[in-house]
This record gives C-alpha cells, sequence and structure tokens, in this order.
C-alpha cells in the first residue's frame, strides 16, 4: 500500500540528547513537511521541502534539522537546543497536482523528554 | 493575520445525535481555501474536505455536511446520526499562499467523544 510511514512511534530522550524521527514515503510525491503538535494546539510547520536537496524553515524551526537526500526520505532531527522538544510530529506529503492544502499524513511519533 | 478558531475544546454526544463543530477563520486574501481534517486514535489526520472561497454552496456527504459561509467568515462541519466511530479530534484548517508554499493554518481542534 502506499502511504507515510513514520518511526518510532514512541521515543523517549533524556536532555540533552539529540534524536532523529524518520520519514518515509512510497507516494513519489516531490513535497514533504513536519509538522509539530502539542495537546490543545493546531498543527505547526517545523520544516518543509517541495524537492529533493531543498528546504525551508517552516514557523517554528528552531532547535531542529532535517536533510532530504532522497525524495522518499525526510528525517527530522530534534537537537538538544530545542528547548521543550516532548510532543507530537506528524509528516505529511500533498497531494500532487491539487491548488493547495490536501495532505497526507504518517501516523505520528511522539517524543517524550524524560 | 490568518487565524483558524475553533472555539469548542471537546464535545461529548450520545450516539445518533446530531453535532456541529464550529469553525471561524480570518483572512485578507480575496482567494483560500478552507479545510477539514480528523485526527482518530491512530494519529494520523485524514483528508475530509477542501471547499475554496468563491464556492458557497454547502456540501453533503453520507452523514457530513459543511456550511460555508463567507458573511460570517465560518466553515462549520455537522454530523448527522454521530456514531462512536465518529469519535476523535477534527481540525478546521485555511490555505495561505507563501513563497510559492501553499501553507496550512490550523486550529485547535474540536474532539468529539461519541458515546454509546
Amino acid at each position: 500500500d502506499g502511504g507515510i510511514t513514520q518511526s518510532p512511534k514512541y521515543l523517549f530522550r533524556k536532555e540533552g540528547q539529540n534524536v532523529t524521527l524518520s520519514c518515509e514515503q512510497n507516494l513519489n510525491h516531490d513535497a514533504m513537511y513536519w509538522y509539530r503538535q502539542d495537546p490543545g494546539q493546531g498543527l505547526r510547520l517545523i520544516y518543509y521541502s517541495q524537492i529533493v536537496n531543498d528546504f525551508q524553515k517552516g514557523d517554528i524551526a528552531e532547535g531542529y534539522s532535517v536533510s532530504r537526500e532522497k525524495k522518499e526520505s525526510f528525517p527530522l532531527t530534534v537537537t538538544s537546543a530545542q528547548k521543550n522538544p516532548t510532543a507530537f510530529y506528524l509528516c505529511a506529503t500533498p497531494k500532487p497536482g491539487t491548488v493547495t492544502g490536501e495532505l497526507f499524513f504518517g501516523e505520528g511519533s511522539r517524543l517524550t523528554v524524560l | 493575520a490568518q487565524k483558524v478558531t475553533q472555539a469548542q475544546t471537546e464535545i461529548s454526544v450520545v450516539e445518533k445525535e446530531d453535532v456541529t463543530l464550529d469553525c471561524v477563520y480570518e483572512t485578507r486574501d480575496t482567494t483560500y481555501y478552507l479545510f477539514w481534517y480528523k485526527q482518530p486514535p491512530s494519529g494520523e489526520l485524514v483528508f475530509l474536505i477542501r471547499r475554496n472561497s468563491f464556492d458557497e454552496q454547502n456540501e453533503i456527504s453520507g452523514r457530513y455536511s459543511w456550511n460555508f459561509q463567507k458573511s460570517t467568515s465560518s466553515f462549520n462541519f455537522t454530523i448527522t446520526a454521530s456514531q462512536v466511530v465518529d469519535s476523535a479530534v477534527y481540525f478546521c484548517a485555511l490555505s495561505e499562499v507563501t513563497g510559492g508554499y501553499n501553507k496550512l493554518i490550523f486550529g485547535a481542534g474540536t474532539r468529539l467523544a461519541v458515546h454509546p
């Protein structure tokens, strides 16, 4: 089945450690996005990539880094510089050819900092 | 600035009741899109509907219906005869075109609990 796979589903990290969240898609889509979700808040955009080897900061990029070396992969690293990293992280890719906004999402990764 | 407000944080209903989820938006764009997404307990958001700013016709899809009113900047979502499987968090979103990228502004979400 085509879709987006995020791993791990749950992750625990000690303060001061970097952690990388995986996002893989087999939909052959060019664009991929990372969102952060906090309780009682909407999704906020961390980084987005419109094409391989290119990515842009979203609204809350501080303390995060990404790479886009392959079309199907868009890993997100949560660095020790991120002040409050405990959150639910969602990877998404837009449906090609649509004017805007119809996104396919992965099932998310829940990061807890101990 | 673009903004989406979902004033209802949580709604609890009994199965077969009708329920309306409110969404109010702010934008200075004349062309924009509005969306509803469903987030079931599994976590992934599922696209439900997209509506452009020039189409104010209401839409019905099975038990779901959407009421778009530009005069009040609202895009409300009604579930008729709710079922337990409708229990989820529902997000309303507004598109914004910035730097050639179509960005979504999400509301805070409404958690719907449907009880048997």
